[in-house]
């Protein structure tokens, strides 16, 4: 059974850092691509970044802006997403999903409970 | 960037109603890279449809999904009390740069 299990969310003053985790199990890991997708509170879903199951390709949304850094380490099967300059804008619930599909093209199949992300002084 | 709208933005039925979901992209998209979720309050979003018409492992037959280019709509037959939720279409043609629609709320009348 595939497991995805956020953690690392939390109160954050503006202009802080966080860093967020997703620890999977239930599939080979280092085989698949992972994503980050977050939502605002009583908006829609929005992609952030998803790097490729090597690690040697990460992708980010325009809005990141260098501010965020995705990462894997295929021996805890997990995947991190390092947040800093953090903004009121960012407060979201964040989620790890996992990609179905190929490379280019792909949608997702299973998805973690999502860890809160809070931005406030 | 492609761009979904997805109308209405909230859509009351009664249990046993049909409800009809519109996803309309700014630009065309292979019926191949068309997916549909759904989110209930407080959960993750679950997926439903793929390819704009393959249901998922265990939904229900009462969930279809059809269309191509710039229009895609999803169909539930006959609304249980469990389908009331919001519901996200995502495109995936033009990755990395994936894009989900605003979403549609099935509300119970």
């Amino acid at each position: 059974e595939v497991q995805l299990l956020e953690s690392g969310g939390g109160l954050v003053q503006p202009g802080g850092s966080l860093r967020l985790s997703c620890a999977a199990s239930g599939f080979t890991f280092s085989l698949s691509s992972m994503t980050w997708v977050r939502q605002a509170p009583g908006k829609g879903l929005e992609w952030v970044s998803t790097l490729t199951g090597s690690g040697r390709s990460p992708y980010y949304a325009d809005f990141v802006k260098g501010r965020f850094t995705i990462s894997r380490d295929n021996s805890k099967n997990t995947v991190y997403l390092q947040i800093n300059s953090l903004r009121a804008e960012d407060t979201a619930v964040y989620y790890c999903a996992k990609p179905r599909g190929t490379d280019l093209h792909y949608y997702f199949d299973y998805w973690g409970q999502g860890t809160l992300v809070t931005v406030s002084s | 960037e492609i761009v979904l709208t997805q109308s209405p933005g909230t859509l009351s039925l009664s249990p046993g109603e049909r409800a009809t979901l519109s996803c309309r992209a700014s630009q065309s998209v292979s019926s191949t890279y068309l997916a549909w979720y759904q989110q209930k309050p407080g959960q993750a979003p679950r997926l439903l449809i793929y390819g704009a018409s393959s249901r998922a492992t265990g939904v229900p037959d009462r969930f279809s999904g059809i269309g191509s280019g710039t229009d895609f709509t999803l169909i539930i037959s006959r609304l249980e009390p469990e389908d009331f939720a919001f519901y996200y279409c995502q495109q995936y043609e033009s990755t990395p740069n994936l894009t989900f629609g605003g979403g549609t709320k099935v509300e119970i009348k």
